[in-house]
């Protein structure tokens, strides 16, 4: 079974500029969740979708973030525009539903920002 | 509020020694579930266990084991003769049902072991 694919692995942007990252959940997984992970510290949901719904985007910055996953399936994550305090690794996870336990999660896109 | 604490930053040991990193929890609810993740150098978070909160059994799977004791809110791993491949920052994780699925996460132990 293919695991969680984030692209890209790696990203060098100037404030300022825009980015984005693409998550292709396990197959068949309904539940999506993205994270950001900054330096030294653990993983923080920005964003959790069920299907093609959004759940929980409490803690997504709306001004800059924004996320999709419009057919259920893929999503993306884009910043516009980008602060140096956005620099941190940014996790895709999925899980079969929202009441299975488990989150698998992908290799993350670490994000520099100058 | 929810809330997880590692007060453990790094822990360096060598080969063969064993080792316990905590993890101290806070919640309200009376469901909910704890997890281990292991993050190596790759950047790929690991998933290692998960236990309820209505099963204080202890656990054991090879060289790793894992203290839950809801009296003092604690979940700590302990990692029997450690290797050097153990080598890696350790997450543990909460997810309390009334606060939604997503977990929280501790800021994480990192783990030297060397040879």
């Amino acid at each position: 079974e293919a695991g969680v694919a984030q692209s890209p692995r790696y990203k060098i942007i100037e404030k300022r500029q825009s980015v984005a990252f693409w998550c292709n959940p396990i197959s068949g997984h309904a539940t999506l969740y993205w994270y950001q992970q900054i330096l030294g510290q653990g993983p923080k949901l920005l964003i959790q979708f069920q299907n093609n719904g959004v759940v929980d985007d409490s803690q997504l910055p709306k001004d800059r973030f924004s996320a999709e996953r419009l057919k259920g399936v893929d999503s993306t994550l884009k910043i516009q525009p980008a602060k140096l305090e956005d620099s941190a690794v940014y996790l895709c996870a999925s899980s079969l539903d929202r009441t299975t336990r488990e989150q698998f999660f992908g290799p993350g896109t670490r994000l520099t920002v100058l | 509020a929810q809330k997880v604490t590692q007060a453990q930053t790094e822990i360096s040991v060598v080969e063969k020694e064993d080792v316990t990193l905590d993890c101290v929890y806070e919640t309200r609810d009376t469901t909910y579930y704890l997890f281990w993740y292991k993050q190596p150098p790759s950047g790929e978070l690991v998933f290692l266990i998960r236990r309820n909160s209505f099963d204080e059994q202890n656990e054991i799977s090879g060289r790793y084991s894992w203290n839950f004791q809801k009296s003092t809110s604690s979940f700590n791993f302990t990692i029997t003769a450690s290797q050097v491949v153990d080598s890696a920052v350790y997450f543990c994780a909460l997810r309390a049902d009334q606060a939604g699925t997503a977990l929280i996460f501790g800021k994480g132990t990192t783990l030297s072991v060397s040879s």
